[in-house]
């Protein structure tokens, strides 16, 4: 069984560019969510993938967007960087069925400078 | 806005000693999971509680939660050096969208 795996697992970003993070889902699971995690902060949602639609988002502009693809991987996508989306993005991915846990990435660590 | 609240924010301890943190929430849940987190990796998912139950237990993992009183414990029976983590409590809110607290960290000396 192939666990979660994120790339690149550190970037170093100048604010107002734009970058694109990858993830490839646990085998067997469809649900892929991301989540941003600011130094000493816990987890925020970002948003979920479904059937390569966007299912539900949290308090992330719009600049914040991602895809899923046939094969459950999934990107996000930030575009004009600020300093503040300096941290660690982590995929998760999940079965589709309520009581199931998350399965999480190592992260990517992004820095904008 | 984080939907929980651990509780404390650090926790140190000797070997062999049990570890309790808190969390408390705001809203409504489908069930309440633990998870733990290494110098800022990955999360792993250590247990899950449904909202229907009050109390789990998994190794050396105990878990309670009390629905009236939105808030959950994790209790880690005689702790070991790897237990040092930052610990995070996660309420399913909707369809497997997770709200995180804002973390314990455990430091365990031997």
């Amino acid at each position: 069984e192939t666990g979660v795996t994120q790339s690149p697992t550190h970037l170093i970003k100048t604010r107002g560019q734009q970058v694109t993070l990858r993830c490839s889902s646990q085998s067997g699971h469809n649900t892929v969510s991301w989540y941003q995690q600011a130094l000493g902060q816990g987890p925020q949602f970002i948003f979920q993938y479904y059937r390569e639609e966007e299912n539900g988002r949290g308090n992330f502009p719009p600049r914040f967007s991602g895809l899923q693809f046939p094969n459950y991987s999934s990107e996000l996508n930030v575009n004009a960087l600020e300093l503040d989306d300096s941290a660690l993005y982590l995929c998760a991915s999940s079965p589709r069925s309520i009581n199931s846990p998350l399965h999480f990435g190592n992260g990517t660590r992004l820095t904008v400078t | 806005s984080q939907q929980g609240e651990e509780d404390p924010q650090a926790l140190s301890i000797q070997e062999g000693e049990n570890a309790t943190m808190n969390c408390s929430y705001k809203t409504s849940i489908n069930n309440l999971q633990w998870y733990r987190q290494n110098s800022g990796r990955g999360l792993v998912h250590l247990i899950l509680i449904r909202s229907n139950e009050r109390e789990k237990h998994s190794g050396r993992l105990r878990v309670t939660l009390d629905t009236s009183k939105k808030s959950s414990s994790l209790l880690i029976t005689a702790s070991r050096a790897a237990d040092t983590a930052s610990y995070f409590c996660a309420t399913d809110v909707e369809g497997n969208q997770f709200y995180f607290g804002t973390g314990t960290s455990l430091t365990v000396i031997p």
